[in-house]
């Protein structure tokens, strides 16, 4: 069973360019997350989705960023216009479960390093 | 606001040393702490505790949480040059059961 696959792993943009991250979730997985990691520090939430559904996309900028999870298809970190900002690791980790009773495991993909020039 | 603290930062230790790390929260309305072991690459899931003082143990590691203190500590014993890594600490609040809130990390470095 393929775990959480993320492309590309690198990824180098000139400033004002658009960057795209894609993970594909585990086999079953419905729900993905989107984290932001920047050196030395924790990764800090950005976006969770379902199928279809961004259910929340409260820890993403307002601006610039957007993400999707079609009912076909990885799920998608857009990023418009990137900045130096931008430069860091993004981890894509989805479940099975998440919201009722039960509080299911996130497992990671291995993350996108994105760097602007 | 909600948050993890970890301590130590960083530490280093010779192999065959026992390593104890920590984790503190403050969160509203605690569900469960995870721990991760995270190399040069994803965070690998390591334990998730949801009950006060029921330890968990895998191999050498074992984690362990206090609800009353706000707290949960990672113990490595007999540690090898491949346990170094941060090891992350995540805590998921009842009201938003998927959004994890992370800590800084322990940077654990075992010398040979």
């Amino acid at each position: 069973n393929a775990g959480v696959m993320q492309n590309p792993r690198h990824l180098v943009r000139r400033r004002g360019q658009e960057a795209r991250l894609r993970c594909s979730p585990m086999k079953g997985h419905s729900h993905v997350y989107w984290y932001r990691q920047l050196p030395e520090e924790g990764l800090k939430f950005m976006v969770y989705l379902q199928k279809e559904n961004i259910i929340d996309e409260s820890g993403m900028p307002k601006e610039r960023f957007s993400a999707e999870f079609p009912k076909e298809g990885p799920s998608i970190l857009r990023i418009q216009q990137v900045v130096r900002g931008d430069s860091a690791a993004y981890f894509c980790a989805s479940s099975l479960l998440s919201s009722g009773d039960s509080t299911d495991t996130q497992y990671f993909g291995p993350g996108t390093r994105l760097t602007v020039l | 606001e909600d948050k993890v603290v970890q301590s130590p930062l960083s530490l280093v230790v010779h192999e065959g040393d026992t390593v104890t790390l920590n984790c503190s929260y403050e969160v509203t309305n605690f569900r469960s702490l995870l721990w991760y072991k995270q190399e040069k690459k994803a965070p690998t899931f390591l334990f998730m505790l949801t009950s006060s003082g029921i330890e968990k143990k895998s191999g050498r590691l074992s984690s362990i949480l206090d609800k009353k203190e706000l707290f949960s500590i990672l113990n490595i014993t007999a540690t090898q040059t491949g346990d170094s890594a941060v090891y992350l600490c995540a805590v998921e609040g009842m009201d938003s059961n998927y959004q994890l809130i992370w800590g800084a990390g322990t940077k654990l470095i075992i010398k040979p």
